[in-house]
C-alpha cells in the first residue's frame, strides 16, 4: 500500500517548455487534489477532482490543466512553463466526496524549477 | 477576507520544554480544522481533525484544541524527533480549504 505517489521527484524546465506531473493513489479514494507550496505561504489549491470524470478549479488554476485519467490517477500539465511556476507541487487524495469530514493524504511532492 | 494565520513562524525549544503553536482563522462556516506535520522534503502527514469548539484530541506528546476563533497544538516534553513544520488547515463554507503558512519547530537535545 504505497498511498499517494508522484513522479517525477525533481524537474528543471526552461521557460516555455511543457510537462506533465503524474499522481496515483492506491487507497480507492474518490477525490484528488493538486496543490503548490511556496516559501512563506500556505499550500494553495490548483485544481481538484471530486470524483472520476469531474475536475474543478481551485484558488490558483491559471497556467495549469488537469486530467483525471481514472479513479487512481490525476495529472497536472503545465503547457508553457513560467518562472512564477517554480514551486513544490503536492498531490493529495481523500475518500470523498468533499465532505466536511474529508481528510486529505498527501504525496511526497515534485520540486519544479523553471529557468 | 478568509484567512488562516499560524504563529509563531518559527519556534526553538529545548528537549522537554513544553509549548504551544497557534492557528487563528477568520472564515465563516467552519466545517473542520486539520493539523498536519511536514518533514523537510516530504509531504504533509495528517495528525488531527477538530470539528467543534471545545473539542480536544491527543496523540503521544501532541494535543490539539479548538475554540471559535483559533486552535492550539500543545507539545508536552518535546523530543528532537518532534522537529518539523506544523501546518493547520480549515475547511469552510462549500468545502473550501485554506492552509496556514506553518510553524517551523526545532527541538534541541
Amino acid at each position: 500500500n504505497a498511498g499517494v505517489t508522484q513522479t517525477p521527484k525533481f524537474q528543471v524546465l526552461k521557460t516555455g517548455q511543457s510537462m506533465t506531473l503524474q499522481c496515483a493513489q492506491d487507497m480507492n479514494h474518490n477525490s484528488m487534489y493538486w496543490y503548490r507550496q511556496d516559501p512563506g505561504m500556505g499550500l494553495r489549491l490548483i485544481y481538484y477532482s471530486a470524483s472520476e470524470g469531474t475536475t474543478d478549479k481551485g484558488e490558483v488554476p491559471n497556467g495549469y490543466n488537469v486530467s483525471r485519467l481514472n479513479k487512481r490517477e490525476f495529472s497536472l500539465r503545465l503547457e508553457s512553463a513560467a518562472p512564477s511556476q517554480t514551486s513544490v507541487y503536492f498531490c493529495a487524495s481523500s475518500a470523498g466526496p468533499r465532505g466536511f469530514s474529508d481528510t486529505q493524504y498527501f504525496g511526497p511532492g515534485t520540486r519544479l524549477t523553471v529557468l | 477576507e478568509d484567512q488562516v494565520t499560524q504563529s509563531p513562524e518559527a519556534l526553538r525549544l529545548q528537549e522537554g520544554e513544553s509549548s504551544s503553536l497557534n492557528c487563528s482563522y477568520t472564515v465563516s462556516g467552519l466545517r473542520g480544522l486539520f493539523w498536519y506535520r511536514q518533514d523537510p522534503g516530504k509531504g504533509p502527514e495528517f495528525l488531527f481533525t477538530l470539528y467543534s469548539a471545545g473539542e480536544e484530541k491527543e496523540k503521544e506528546r501532541l494535543k490539539a484544541t479548538l475554540t471559535k476563533k483559533e486552535s492550539f497544538l500543545h507539545i508536552t516534553a518535546p523530543k528532537p524527533e518532534d522537529s518539523a513544520t506544523y501546518l493547520c488547515a480549515v475547511r469552510y463554507n462549500n468545502n473550501d480549504m485554506r492552509f496556514g503558512a506553518g510553524t517551523r519547530l526545532t527541538v534541541k537535545p
